[in-house]
């Protein structure tokens, strides 16, 4: 069975300093897709990122990078010098080759204060 | 405009009221899903539709039931509306030909649902 976990439930930061989400994930495929969305104030789901299962090479994006070690299941997301506006809940996600359905998991809340 | 649409935004109603809610897109994909947000738990998947012929059950459509009027068009009805399903509900979409199970899935605005 997939499952998914966030263990961090909230994360409050000042402006500026690094912050790390966990990603945890179990899945008994060998063939599967790891994603992260972004959920801002105004509700909607934002398309962040998406990692295929043989492709272990970190990613980086601006101030975002993702960290997917497949040795501890586990496909981190870092933002680095984070700002108010990455003020969010985040989620992670797994989707398995023929379960053909996106698993969530519980979310994590960020807050950036000023 | 938003390749992904919800109607309405926002909705009260009260219980044992039958609603509808509405997806629509115009990303030209063939796949499209429901999901209801609750805090604390995540997406959960209501229904999935591959394509206008084809509807499948997600992990909680018990309360729902859902309609592909069209490739661009999947709806959310609420039999009899209780309490417990007042939820933040989103609709997805995705491309098969990105693959069966790869494909990212862009999400609509949600609809906020409250039933008194």
């Amino acid at each position: 069975a997939q499952k998914v976990t966030q263990a961090q439930t909230e994360i409050s930061v000042v402006e500026k300093e690094d912050v790390t989400l966990d990603c945890v994930y179990e899945t008994r495929d060998t063939t599967y897709y790891l994603f992260w969305y972004k959920q801002p104030p105004s509700g909607e789901l934002v398309f962040l990122i998406r990692r295929n299962s043989f492709d272990e090479q970190n990613e980086i994006s601006g101030r975002y990078s993702w960290n997917f070690q497949k040795s501890t299941s586990s496909f981190n997301f870092t933002i680095t010098a984070s700002q108010v506006v990455d003020s969010a809940v985040y989620f992670c996600a797994l989707s398995e080759q023929g379960a053909q359905k996106l698993v969530f998991g519980q979310g994590t809340r960020l807050t950036i204060n000023p | 405009d938003a390749d992904v649409t919800q109607t309405p935004r926002n909705r009260i109603t009260k219980t044992g009221k039958r609603i509808m809610l509405e997806c629509s897109q115009t990303k030209g994909h063939d796949r499209m899903y429901w999901y209801r947000q609750d805090p604390g738990l995540g997406l959960r998947l209501i229904y999935y539709s591959f394509d206008v012929k084809d509807i499948n059950k997600g992990e909680i459509s018990d309360g729902y039931s859902v309609s592909r009027q069209a490739q661009a068009k999947f709806s959310l009805s609420l039999e009899s509306a209780i309490p417990n399903q007042t939820a933040l509900y989103f609709c997805a979409t995705s491309d098969l030909s990105s693959g069966p199970w790869g494909e990212t899935q862009y999400f609509g605005p949600g609809t906020r649902l409250l039933v008194l």
